[in-house]
């Protein structure tokens, strides 16, 4: 069953800490993303990955880091300097480096910090 | 920065009425994506449009491309409970490097 799996779903924090949200995926996508969702709003691009080993920064990308060690794979660490962390954030996938494709969600992971 | 602007934030139908949502881009598009996100649930594609005038439909949606490629809607005829939830576009701008611009969405509630 192919997909993307994030993971967890509610994600609770103290603030100060910094905490890592999984993505995973298993369609052989070679691009993968991360995006912040807040109520009212559209989705707003965090970083991207168009290949394994590269990344690029999106429209908000500060006060968050990623890896692409696996093409699989692309987790999301925010850290205690993203000044309001509490969102809903989603990952997504395309077949290709190119935006015409379609995005593929993950279910998405609901981080709170208090 | 380039911004994709989508209106009616909110809307609430009786079931059966009819639903659009517009967006405007102010410089040309490449091409525009619709995503339906329901209640606690990931958005999920629709469709793409990339033709200037294109117009595409799936069953009581009905999808158009402006002219100019800097607008675009998603009409609903006779909606149901089911039409339910979040409706966005997201706009390209083209080039192989460039990256999605979402709206801001359009909520859709429906009264049965």
């Amino acid at each position: 069953d192919g997909g993307i799996t994030q993971s967890p779903k509610y994600l609770f924090r103290k603030e100060g800490q910094n905490v890592t949200l999984s993505c995973e995926q298993n369609l052989n996508h070679d691009a993968m993303y991360w995006y912040r969702q807040d109520p009212g709003q559209g989705l707003r691009l965090i970083y991207y990955s168009q290949i394994v080993n590269d990344f690029q920064k999106g429209d908000i990308a500060e006060g968050y880091s990623v890896s692409r060690e696996k093409k699989e794979s692309f987790p999301l660490t925010v850290t205690s300097a993203q000044k309001n962390p509490t969102a809903f954030y989603l990952c997504a996938s395309t077949p290709g480096a190119a935006p015409a494709y379609e995005q593929y969600f993950g279910p998405g992971t609901r981080l709170t910090v208090t | 920065g380039q911004q994709v602007m989508q209106i009616p934030q909110y809307q609430h139908v009786q079931e059966g009425e009819d639903f659009t949502t517009y967006c405007n881009s102010s410089t040309t598009l490449s091409n525009i994506q619709w995503y339906k996100q329901r209640p606690g649930g990931h958005p999920v594609f629709l469709i793409q449009l990339v033709k200037s005038g294109e117009v595409k439909k799936q069953k009581r949606l009905t999808f158009q491309f402006g002219e100019a490629k800097k607008n675009s809607s998603l009409h609903i005829t006779a909606t149901q409970t089911t039409d339910v939830g979040t409706y966005f576009c997201a706009g390209n701008y083209g080039g192989s490097q460039g990256n999605l611009i979402f709206g801001k969405g359009t909520k859709l509630s429906v009264k049965p």
